[in-house]
């Protein structure tokens, strides 16, 4: 079962280039997130959706976009990279509703010279 | 402002004791509790949740307890096994919250042979 799968795994960006992180899920989830994770600071959320069609803002979203392409695919772009935006970012998803965990992918290593 | 709190940056345990992992929180709003288990270069898997209708939770070596009054939520873990080494993660979220999960800065558990 492959659950949530991310591409690319690692990648090395100059200041200002744009990239595209891509997201599926398989498990048929409602809803899926964006998160980075930063050392000392956990795993914050930029963006997700709710649902199919639907994308809303989370705790650090500048410098970010994002696309719910269908109920599978959920990609994060960065228009201008910045050195700040070195990270770990990763994907997750769930069903919709209280109580219910989120599933992982392995993460994008994203790091902006 | 840091609304989910692990204030122990590293734990070391030998194997066989008793691993205890903190996490504080201080949005009330919160109502349901999960933590992940996150090995290097992988994504985090999730590990064991209480609802704020409980204060235990427990499954096979693994034991949450939730003290509301304190917010304060704790895992247990008997026996420690090397395997067990990993950083976990205490995260939360509200019934409103579409699944979004804030997450605390994690703790690295060694558990020593």
């Amino acid at each position: 079962n492959a659950g949530v799968t991310q591409t690319p795994k690692f990648q090395v960006l100059k200041t200002g280039q744009s990239m595209t992180l891509q997201c599926a899920q398989d498990m048929n989830h409602n809803s899926m997130y964006w998160y980075r994770q930063d050392p000392g600071m956990g795993l914050r959320l930029i963006y997700y959706s709710a649902s199919e069609g639907t994308t809303d803002k989370g705790e650090v979203p500048n410098g970010y976009n994002v696309s719910r392409l269908n109920k599978r695919e959920f990609s994060l772009r960065l228009e201008s990279a910045a050195p700040s935006q070195t990270s770990v970012y990763f994907c997750a998803s769930s069903n919709r509703g209280p109580g219910t965990e989120a599933f992982f992918g392995q993460g994008t290593r994203l790091t902006v010279v | 402002d840091q609304q989910v709190k692990q204030n122990s940056p590293s734990l070391s345990v030998q194997e066989g004791r008793i691993s205890i992992l903190n996490c504080d929180y201080t949005n009330s709003m919160f109502d349901y509790f999960l933590w992940y288990k996150k090995y290097p270069a992988e994504g985090p898997t999730f590990l064991i949740s209480i609802s704020s209708i409980k204060d235990k939770n427990e499954d096979g070596r693994f034991t949450v307890f939730l003290n509301k009054s304190a917010k304060h939520l704790s895992l247990h873990i008997v026996p420690s096994q090397p395997g067990d080494s990993a950083v976990y993660f205490c995260a939360a979220s509200t019934s409103t919250s579409y699944g979004k999960l804030t997450f605390g800065q994690g703790t690295i558990l060694t558990v020593h042979p």
